[in-house]
């Protein structure tokens, strides 16, 4: 049980355009879910945590208006990069909680390389 | 401020050897404590956790820990490393599930 997966596993794109990432919760209902960014042999780096059906709550330093997150089922949660450079290029790793549950379970991670 | 410490970014043992990666929390952590490994490329995995009750936890793969609560610790062994135990490993901690991750420990093991 406590299944989370994310697409794609990797995408490449070029510098200015947009790109979504979706994660799910595939054997549970996730109310929370968390989007992280993790840099080469660093640690995870939590950008905004995401209620299901209200607002996500960004972390200090991340742009809400660059990452674009949605959270609209308790099983979704969307994570899109706006206008997208190369110094986003990161692997992004979503996480998602049940309801009385204090463990995360992550998703696969998802490699975007801009060029 | 919160903090979850992991000493040593980097651990080598040889196959068959006693495995010991350190964890400390700051006091102001609470005392929901995790251990996640990460394969290459890939996201974390659950090893074990420590919410309440007995303080030994036991989690996959032949791994456990132990809460220290006077030593503010979380330490996480293994008897015997196999190779395939070759992995990132961070400790974190927290409530709520919001989490405090340390920086990992890379575990190498050697034949």
């Amino acid at each position: 049980g406590a299944v989370v997966s994310q697409h794609p596993s990797w995408v490449i794109c070029k510098s200015g355009t947009s790109v979504k990432i979706e994660c799910r919760s595939l054997d549970f209902q996730a109310t929370t879910m968390f989007w992280y960014r993790q840099f080469p042999k660093q640690s995870l780096m939590l950008m905004a945590t995401s209620n299901e059906g209200s607002k996500a709550t960004y972390e200090q330093g991340v742009e809400k208006d660059k990452f674009l997150i949605n959270h609209a089922s308790l099983t979704l949660s969307t994570l899109t990069v706006t206008s997208a450079h190369p110094e986003d290029s990161s692997f992004y790793i979503c996480s998602a909680r049940g309801l009385y549950t204090d463990t995360q379970y992550f998703g696969p991670g998802t490699r975007l390389t801009v060029l | 401020a919160q903090s979850v410490t992991q000493l040593g970014s980097h651990v080598s043992v040889s196959e068959g050897a006693l495995v010991l990666l350190r964890c400390n929390y700051s006091s102001s952590v609470p005392p929901y404590l995790f251990w996640y490994v990460q394969y290459p490329n890939q996201g974390l995995q659950l090893l074990l956790k420590y919410t309440t009750g007995a303080t030994l936890v036991k989690g996959i793969n032949g791994f456990e820990a132990e809460f220290k609560k006077s030593e503010t610790s979380f330490h996480l062994t293994k008897p015997s490393a196999h190779m395939s135990d070759a992995a990132e490993y961070f400790c974190a901690g927290g409530s709520q599930g919001n989490l405090i991750f340390g920086k990992g420990t890379k575990l190498s093991v050697k034949p």
